[in-house]
């Protein structure tokens, strides 16, 4: 069973960078047709997509609203990958979810795995 | 402001039929698959329909997706207290060249 964890810092101060990171387990992040992705949702609000990488093709979609300050990696020696935010202010406060993106043989595209999610508070 | 809408909030009692509409333009919705998310308190969102009318292994079959032109709707029939969720419609936009969610639907069992 494909398992996703996010982890990172979980105050980050205004104007400064957002790191987080998602360990996969149960399945590899490479060799394969998925995309891996973030969404965010603040406190008491709806979800928000921010971007999504494959490995196996390096094709990237970003969010055109935060796309000037996001970027997104992969680890591939530690089934992982990252997402980095800079410039951050409080209304980067959010949950931020880790998520396997499925668009094989024209489905979705979906986000069928999904992490527990990341609280990141950003302090003035 | 969300590109697709969906009302805040919808109830029922159980046993009852209801119904989440999720409107959109032809750029998502109209062009694009429809999948639907939903979130119990506290929890991750989880993926309850996809490619409009595909429900993963798992998700009971009183759940329903459909879509007409750039309307999509999930249905919960036989609605029961675990129900109660907060659900999320989204789609690819290909104006944005991305994802787009709705606002989100509270559903109430009374």
């Amino acid at each position: 069973q494909l398992q996703l964890q996010e982890s990172g810092p979980g105050l980050v101060k205004a104007s400064e960078t957002l790191s987080l990171t998602c360990s996969v387990s149960g399945g590899s992040i490479i060799g394969n047709k998925f995309y891996w992705g973030w969404i965010r949702q603040p406190p008491g609000k709806g979800l928000e997509w921010i971007a999504s990488l494959s490995k196996t093709t390096g094709r990237s979609f970003y969010n055109p609203s935060l796309k000037s300050r996001v970027t997104i990696s992969f680890d591939t020696s530690n089934n992982q990958f990252s997402l980095r935010l800079t410039s951050v202010t409080a209304a980067d406060t959010a949950l931020y979810y880790c998520a396997r993106e499925d668009y094989y043989n024209g489905r979705g595209p979906d986000f069928d795995y999904w992490g527990q999610g990341a609280l990141v508070t950003v302090s003035s | 402001q969300s590109v697709l809408t969906q009302p805040p909030s919808a109830s029922g009692t159980p046993g009852q039929r209801v119904t989440i509409s999720c409107s959109g333009s032809n750029s998502n919705v109209g062009n694009n698959n429809v999948n639907w998310y939903q979130q119990l308190p506290g929890t991750a969102p989880r993926l309850l329909i996809y490619t409009t009318d595909r429900r993963p292994s798992g998700v009971p079959d009183r759940f329903s997706g459909s879509k007409s032109g750039t309307s999509a709707s999930l249905a919960i029939s036989d609605l029961q207290s675990e129900d109660e969720a907060d659900y999320y419609c989204a789609s690819w936009d290909d104006n944005l060249y991305g994802h787009v969610f709705g606002p989100g639907t509270k559903v109430t069992v009374l």
